[in-house]
């Protein structure tokens, strides 16, 4: 079946602008989380969702971060105000429901975010 | 709180050599590990897990993993790598019982030489 898919593949933003990142999770998964992959650095967690419980933002690094998740399918993260140091990939996964008392999860391909 | 420590920043072997790569947790609960694999140009797949039981777990491709609990680690071995190996491998840490969010090492970068 279809696996988790982001877009875009690659985004390049001038300092300041505002972008949106989506994820589409497998059909069926209940959980979706959202990382920030760094160059050389391991993947960094922001945000996870579960059904229709309230979000877990803990990883989120300023209030400049935001995501929401319509329908508890897709979901959108967004950053206001670019800054240089934003640039990273940004991966989605998500996990079936018989899944998440296990945390596997399954991961998109990522967003290439550029900030210049 | 989590941490997850991979002591080999990057692994350099030649094709058939052994591998073993290493990942230390820091957590005083009961975990559910993994090792993911991300292929150059590729998204990251799983190449193993753990969650109960035989501590020594098979995964895909020839890779196996071994958990101790008493030295908190869950290292990855492979008897002989491929040039397809290249890749970079990412240890993972989640609490057990809990659906939440996976903390990560920085990664390994392994390159085979052909």
């Amino acid at each position: 079946g279809a696996g988790v898919s982001q877009s875009p593949s690659n985004k390049v933003t001038e300092k300041g602008k505002d972008v949106e990142l989506r994820c589409d999770p497998i059909s069926g998964h209940t959980a979706l989380y959202w990382y920030r992959q760094s160059l050389g650095q391991g993947l960094e967690f922001l945000i996870y969702f579960q059904g229709n419980s309230a979000p877990d933002k803990s990883g989120l690094p300023s209030d400049r971060f935001s995501a929401e998740r319509t329908g508890g399918s897709v979901s959108t993260l967004t950053i206001q105000r670019t800054q240089q140091e934003d640039s990273a990939v940004y991966l989605c996964a998500s996990s079936p429901p018989q899944a998440t008392t296990y945390n596997e999860q399954f991961f998109g391909p990522g967003t290439r975010l550029t900030v210049l | 709180a989590q941490s997850v420590s991979q002591h080999n920043h990057h692994v350099i072997l030649s094709e058939a050599a052994s591998l073993e790569l290493g990942c230390n947790y820091s957590y005083g609960g009961t975990v559910n590990l993994f090792w993911y694999v991300q292929y150059p140009g590729q998204h990251l797949q799983l190449l193993l897990k753990y969650f109960s039981g035989d501590p020594l777990v098979k995964g895909i491709k020839g890779f196996e993993a071994e958990f101790i609990k008493s030295k908190f680690s869950f290292n990855l071995r492979k008897p002989s790598v491929q040039w397809s190996d290249t890749a970079e491998y990412f240890c993972a840490v989640g609490s057990s019982g809990s659906a939440r969010q996976l903390t990560f090492g920085s990664g390994t970068q392994l390159t085979v030489l052909p």
